[in-house]
């Protein structure tokens, strides 16, 4: 059975600075790793995956997100926050289905 | 639309009744998929379908739950005789054909959010 560990329930962090939203991952065979931002009364919106190749991926709004096979995460990252960027995440990972883990609330301070 | 769309987007009922939830998803995406969200959790896994068929149902919690999909595009979710323990965000999400080994994306609707009273 694959799980997925969001250590953080809130992140705070000053509108500018870097931000860092961590998740590990448990699956047996291949890892298919991917991150979602919600919204307010909103579905989950895809920001990116890993599925295989460049252990530093890429995705909307100038998220990027770094695989460490080694570590089993796979955190996400900006090196600018916004105050838009305030939401709900959720990293997943595939194995037999999605599993989701528990969600982060990121929260940006002017 | 683009997107996945669900109706309702809300629905309270009382407890004992019948609902169904409705999922139109992406066009052309075969794969449909199911979730139930309650307050303070991600979203869990209920059914899967590959077409027209439920491939994977294993994540629905009882046999109040049934979801059909009869011409391999919208899907209803029906739960019978809701109990409060029901409430929740049912999302909907969909996908392109997948290949062998390799899972796609899957793209999430609002969801509905039901009450039972």
């Amino acid at each position: 059975a694959q799980s997925v560990a969001q250590p953080e329930d809130q992140v705070n962090v000053a509108e500018g600075n870097p931000l860092t939203v961590k998740c590990t991952y448990s699956v047996s065979g291949n890892p298919y790793l991917f991150w979602y931002v919600q919204y307010p009364n909103r579905g989950l919106q895809f920001l990116l995956k890993y599925i295989t190749g460049d252990n530093l991926v890429k995705g909307s709004y100038g998220f990027e997100a770094e695989f460490n096979k080694s570590q089993t995460s796979f955190h996400l990252k900006k090196p600018s926050a916004l105050v838009s960027d305030s939401a709900l995440y959720f990293c997943a990972v595939m194995g037999e289905k999605l599993t989701f883990g528990t969600g982060t609330r990121l929260t940006i301070i002017p | 639309g683009a997107g996945v769309s669900q109706t309702p987007s809300n629905k309270v009922t009382e407890k004992g009744k019948y609902v169904e939830l409705r999922c139109d998803p992406i066009s052309g995406h075969t794969a449909l998929y199911w979730y139930r969200q309650s307050l303070g959790q991600g979203p869990e896994f209920l059914i899967y379908f590959q077409g027209t068929g439920a491939a994977d149902d294993s994540g629905l919690p009882n046999d109040r739950f049934f979801a059909v999909r009869p011409e391999g595009s919208v899907s209803t979710l029906k739960i019978q005789r809701t109990e409060r323990g029901d409430s929740a965000v049912y999302l909907c999400a969909s996908s392109a054909p997948l290949t062998r080994a390799i899972p796609d994306t899957q793209y999430f609707g609002p969801g509905t959010r039901l009450t039972v009273l």
